[in-house]
């Protein structure tokens, strides 16, 4: 069974520039987070879609946004980048029970994004 | 602030040695997740406890969860060099909807 891909494997952009990023979860997850890890601050909760639709969001300005599609995979679009946008993103899917992120998340291999 | 957080944020043994890291959260959880995650690659889930769950074993990993403390332990028996990695606990908090994890812990398993 396929993993979680990213893609990406690494983006390096410059300052004020945009960066999409794409993420497919694994068959029959219909539940796609992403998260942000940057040097020194741990793994950031961004944005977790389900279904098609937003079902939450991190403490992050509107300038990271994303979109799920009909076949779940996702994407995640950051805006006006920033230098301390910098940072390994990670996106994740699981199955959904209940309406909560209950189950075990599994995770792609992260696209690395470096703002210059 | 985090809603996890891993003690120690280091730790470094001897292979064969057990290795101990323990993970303190805020609210009331539904369940609290270990993950390794390899030299900044994509996170592996390790193992789940529910809330209403003390203990769970898993091959060499045992987990415990004491939700009076808010605190939970993952211990790695028999280390191995490969369990060298960074290790983090996640908590399903009853109040978000979403996975919130800690600051995680380096582990390095001397050959």
């Amino acid at each position: 069974e396929a993993g979680v891909t990213q893609s990406p494997t690494h983006l390096i952009k410059t300052r004020g520039q945009q960066a999409t990023l794409r993420c497919s979860p694994i068959s029959g997850h219909t539940s796609v987070y992403w998260y942000q890890q940057a040097l020194g601050l741990g793994l950031q909760f961004l944005l977790w879609y389900d279904e098609g639709e937003e079902r939450n969001r991190g403490n992050f300005p509107p300038r990271f946004s994303g979109r799920q599609f009909p076949n779940y995979s996702s994407e995640l679009n950051v805006n006006a980048l920033e230098l301390e946008d910098s940072a390994l993103y990670l996106c994740a899917s699981s199955t959904r029970t209940s309406g909560r992120p209950y189950n075990e998340q599994f995770f792609g291999p992260g696209t690395r994004l470096t703002v210059l | 602030s985090q809603q996890g957080e891993e003690d120690p944020q280091a730790l470094s043994i001897q292979e064969g040695e057990n290795a101990t890291m323990n993970c303190s959260y805020k609210t009331s959880i539904n369940n609290l997740q270990w993950y390794r995650q390899n030299s900044g690659r994509g996170l592996v889930h390790l193992i789940l406890i529910r809330s209403n769950e003390r203990e769970k074993h898993s091959g060499r990993l045992r987990v415990t969860l004491d939700t009076s403390k808010k605190s939970s332990s993952l211990l790695i028996t028999a280390s191995r060099a490969a369990d060298t990695a960074s290790y983090f606990c996640a908590t399903d908090a009853r109040s978000s909807y979403k996975l919130i994890f800690g600051s995680g812990t380096r582990l390095l398993v001397r050959p």
